[in-house]
């Protein structure tokens, strides 16, 4: 398997403007979580999915920022509108389930000037 | 509620020397316990997990940890660092709503 995808690995982008980051979980991982790192704050959970139905959002900062999973095989985290204060690596995790073990992407880091 | 405390921010090793990482948890029933290790501009990968079987638990790359109730801990250790070992651990808590708690990392430096 390729473990779980993300895309892109990099984006630097201008304030203001709509970015969309791109996660494929790994096949038969029914659940799915989206976190920020920084240097500040850490890892932060934002939102996680269960069977494609987002369970809890209340770490997602702020109504800037949705997310979806149409499937289960890809999700979205969307900021719109940017600012700089969100850049960090946002990375996407997927699980059997609720109960097991979180396998990683490579993350995405993501620079808003 | 539960919560993860690693206890050292930094440590430093020479190369050929043990590892300790130090892990302590609370949490109001038998809790699961992980953890991961992240190495500098990478992803955050699974080294071991505790989930109320045996209380010693060995991982990828030498690593072990040892559950133990009574102290509330779940320490990591190897018995020689290499300087592959380089990178940031984070001890991880899952709560009763299945969510992971993180507690706020330890970098392993090895020093040659």
């Amino acid at each position: 398997d390729a473990g779980v995808i993300q895309s892109p690995r990099h984006e630097v982008t201008e304030m203001g403007q709509e970015v969309t980051l791109r996660c494929k979980p790994i096949s038969g991982h029914n659940s799915l979580f989206w976190y920020r790192q920084t240097m500040m704050r850490g890892l932060e959970l934002l939102i996680y999915f269960n069977n494609n139905v987002p369970i809890d959002d209340s770490g997602m900062p702020e109504d800037r920022f949705s997310a979806k999973m149409p499937n289960a095989s890809f999700s979205t985290l969307k900021i719109q509108p940017s600012e700089p204060r969100d850049s960090a690596v946002y990375f996407c995790a997927s699980s059997l389930d609720l109960y097991n073990e979180q396998f990683f992407g490579p993350g995405t880091r993501l620079t808003v000037l | 509620a539960q919560s993860v405390t690693q206890l050292d921010s930094h440590v430093s090793v020479s190369e050929g020397t043990p590892v300790l990482l130090r892990c302590n948890y609370s949490s109001s029933y038998s809790p699961s316990l992980f953890w991961y290790v992240q190495h500098p501009n990478k992803g955050l990968q699974l080294l071991l997990k505790y989930t109320s079987a045996a209380t010693l638990v060995k991982g990828i790359n030498g690593f072990e940890a040892e559950f133990k109730k009574s102290e509330t801990s779940f320490h990591l250790t190897k018995p020689s660092a290499h300087m592959s070992d380089a990178a940031e651990y984070f001890c991880v808590v899952r709560d009763s709503n299945y969510q992971l708690i993180w507690g706020a990392g330890t970098k392993l430096i090895i020093k040659p």
